[in-house]
């Protein structure tokens, strides 16, 4: 079964610094890598995604996460934190389904993201 | 664009009651996912439809739990009798043929009491 491992429960970060939210993968094939953010009270929402292509994938709210197949890690980062980036954020592999067809994603506990002024 | 709609947003019901939980996917989206989140346990996918047709229903905790979705603008969770247990918060989520990535609804708060 694939999966993904997100290590850090909780990253502090000062605003303005750079931030990073960690994510480890283990799957059988070409991963396919997803990341989402939930502020308090709301929905996942989608922020971007690795299929192919460039292992840097820029994503929204100025996003970005890096692909590294020798690592097997698709970390999320940020040149520059904001105190409104405070939220959950969740790490997700896609997953074929063998009995029935289509796929899903497997998300990873999360990690609480609290950036400081 | 309307995103995944919700409802209720929050129910407080006792235990032994039947709850049914809604969901209007996005227009145009051809599978919806059923998820629930707990402190406890994370995020939790419970049910997946595909053109309306349940492909994996694995994560179903149990019984007391179902899920239909009569046509492409509508699914319902259902869970009778509820338990304590069951408190949590329930999504819904969507996403268009050929993609992957999963587009989610505002949830629901159950509180059985």
């Amino acid at each position: 079964a694939q999966s993904v491992a997100q290590p850090e429960d909780q990253v502090n970060v000062a605003e303005g610094n750079p931030l990073t939210v960690k994510c480890t993968y283990s799957v059988s094939g070409n991963p396919y890598l997803f990341w989402y953010v939930q502020y308090p009270n709301r929905g996942l929402q989608f922020l971007l995604k690795y299929i192919t292509g460039d292992n840097l994938v820029k994503g929204s709210y100025g996003f970005e996460a890096e692909f590294n197949k020798s690592q097997t890690s698709f970390h999320l980062k940020k040149p520059s934190a904001l105190v409104s980036d405070s939220a959950l954020y969740f790490c997700a592999v896609r997953e074929h389904i063998l009995t029935g067809g289509g796929n899903k994603l497997t998300f990873g506990t999360g990690t609480q993201l609290k950036v400081e002024l | 664009d309307a995103g995944v709609i919700q409802s209720p947003r929050h129910e407080v019901t006792e235990m032994g009651q039947e709850v049914t939980l809604r969901c209007k996917p996005i227009s145009g989206h051809n599978s919806l996912f059923w998820y629930r989140q707990t402190m406890m346990r994370g995020l939790e996918l419970l049910i997946y439809f595909n053109n309306n047709v349940p492909i994996d229903d694995s994560g179903m905790p149990e019984d007391r739990f179902s899920a239909k979705m009569p046509n492409a603008s509508f699914s319902t969770l259902k869970i009778q009798p509820s338990e304590p247990r069951d408190s949590a918060v329930y999504f819904c989520a969507s996403r268009r043929r050929g993609t992957y990535e999963q587009y989610f609804g505002p949830g629901t708060r159950l509180t059985v009491t």
